[in-house]
């Protein structure tokens, strides 16, 4: 089982749509937890941290559910500039590296 | 500018050929980290560095070397390059050692032949 599971979609939406992505990881003992967005062949750029009690930046709400294991990315009103691909990122303890799942692409359309 | 830079941004080179790819952060940051990252299996640590003279192996570190002489920079060498090294490497940066976001450079695209 990989430590950090996306499904990488393509999760192809109308520009307007709410679009929820989830990424499980395998060890119940990851203390941090982060959304990156990565465009087509440039670098990862950190969107947000993930909250215990689930936290919110704009249009993005992030959320973890210790218990089940897996966080989640909710997008309101999708833009066309939403298009890209998320990694889901953690941290786990012992490990002096973060762990980055393979992505899920997100493709808005007009 | 807060910044991490690599270089080059692109080559193209043979096989065996050694090579380096530079990479220099300027915010002081402690931690540095060099991935691959390659379809389908998402980004992988090839080596990191918690301070100067502190390297340690990632999770795919056969075929590298990297040195931390100085703590801006950390250097990505393949002392004799294979095709199986075409790849786009990304090198990142921390302000500590571990759970904290990293920053990354613009990557450099690298094809072996």
């Amino acid at each position: 089982r990989k430590e950090v599971e996306q499904d990488p979609g393509p999760f192809n939406v109308p520009e307007g749509a709410t679009v929820a992505f989830n990424c499980t990881y395998s060890n119940s003992a990851s203390q941090s937890f982060f959304w990156y967005r990565q465009d087509c062949r440039k670098e990862p750029k950190l969107l947000m941290s993930v909250y215990s009690s689930g936290n919110e930046d704009g249009r993005f709400t992030a959320q973890l559910n210790r218990a089940s294991q897996y966080i989640s990315l909710l997008i309101r009103d999708s833009k066309l500039s939403d298009s890209a691909t998320y990694l889901c990122v953690v941290n786990y303890p012992g490990r002096r590296a973060l762990t980055f799942g393979s992505g899920t692409r997100l493709q808005v359309q007009p | 500018e807060a910044q991490v830079t690599q270089n080059p941004r692109y080559l193209i080179t043979v096989t065996g050929k050694k090579l380096t790819v530079t990479c220099s952060q300027n915010m002081n940051h402690e931690y540095m980290s060099w991935y691959r990252q390659d379809p389908g299996l998402g980004l992988r640590q090839i080596y990191y560095s918690m301070n100067v003279e502190v390297t340690d192996k990632g999770d795919v570190p056969e075929g590298y070397k990297v040195s931390r002489k100085e703590k801006r920079n950390f250097p990505l060498i393949l002392e004799s390059p294979s095709p199986n090294q075409t790849s786009l490497y990304f090198c990142a940066s921390s302000p500590g050692t571990t759970g904290q976001p990293q920053h990354f450079g613009d990557g450099t695209r690298l094809s072996i032949l």
